[in-house]
């Protein structure tokens, strides 16, 4: 079953402590995507990447971190700094290509659900 | 960048064609026009995009004006799984060659109705 797999599906972060969200994609894409969305809101970026080893920071990539190692892989830590970090985290991934290529199909996966104890 | 402005809510008599409309006045010419749509609590789910022309597949019809200031996505025949937000997105890059980033807004409520 080709996808996105993130995990797990709910968290909860104590005050101090880094976490860190999982995201692994099967469908061999170069870019891949993190999101945040707040209650009734729409999605912002935090980080995207669209190769291994790079990546760019979105629009609200403070009290964020990430990594891109391995290609099926895009992992996000929610540091400390964050200093609201209840959301819904959402990791999607795309083929890539030129701007305005039609190539930019997201694909999401099921999302990560984060809460402050 | 060009932005898009959606009515908040719409509802739908399941069985009739749902009509969403999108108003992306400033859209350049090489901005394609998505469509994606969210469940709750789910990850969104991509429809369908255009450019200039009218676009069809096993989901949705997109229609797109001319001078493609606007746009309509139509389910034609609403189910109750159809209830969801949808998001009309005109792709926005920041200005580095290769970025692929979408700007999801509040889109529309569709709530289909029994």
């Amino acid at each position: 079953d080709g996808g996105i797999t993130q995990s797990p599906k709910y968290l909860f972060r104590k005050e101090g402590q880094n976490v860190t969200l999982s995201c692994e994609q099967n469908l061999n894409h170069d870019a891949m995507y993190w999101y945040r969305q707040d209650p009734g809101q729409g999605l912002r970026l935090i980080y995207y990447s669209q190769i291994v080893n790079d990546f760019q920071k979105g629009d609200i990539a403070e009290g964020y971190s990430v990594s891109r190692e391995k290609k099926e892989s895009f992992p996000l830590t929610v540091t400390s700094a964050q200093k609201n970090p209840t959301a819904f985290y959402l990791c999607a991934s795309s083929i890539g290509g030129l701007y305005g290529s039609p190539k930019n199909i997201q694909y999401f996966g099921a999302g990560t659900r984060l809460s402050v104890l | 960048d060009a932005k898009t402005t959606q009515p908040p809510s719409m509802d739908c008599a399941e069985g009739r064609a749902a009509n969403l409309p999108c108003n992306h006045s400033t859209i350049s010419g090489n901005e394609y026009v998505y469509w994606y749509r969210q469940i709750h609590s789910q990850g969104p789910q991509y429809i369908i995009h255009g450019l200039k022309n009218n676009e069809t597949n096993e989901m949705a019809s997109l229609i797109i004006t001319e001078d493609r200031k606007s746009s309509t996505l139509i389910l034609p025949h609403a189910t109750l799984r159809d209830t969801a937000v949808y998001y009309c997105i005109v792709r926005v890059g920041h200005g580095v060659a290769g970025a692929n980033n979408l700007f999801f807004g509040t889109g529309t409520r569709l709530t289909v109705i029994p």
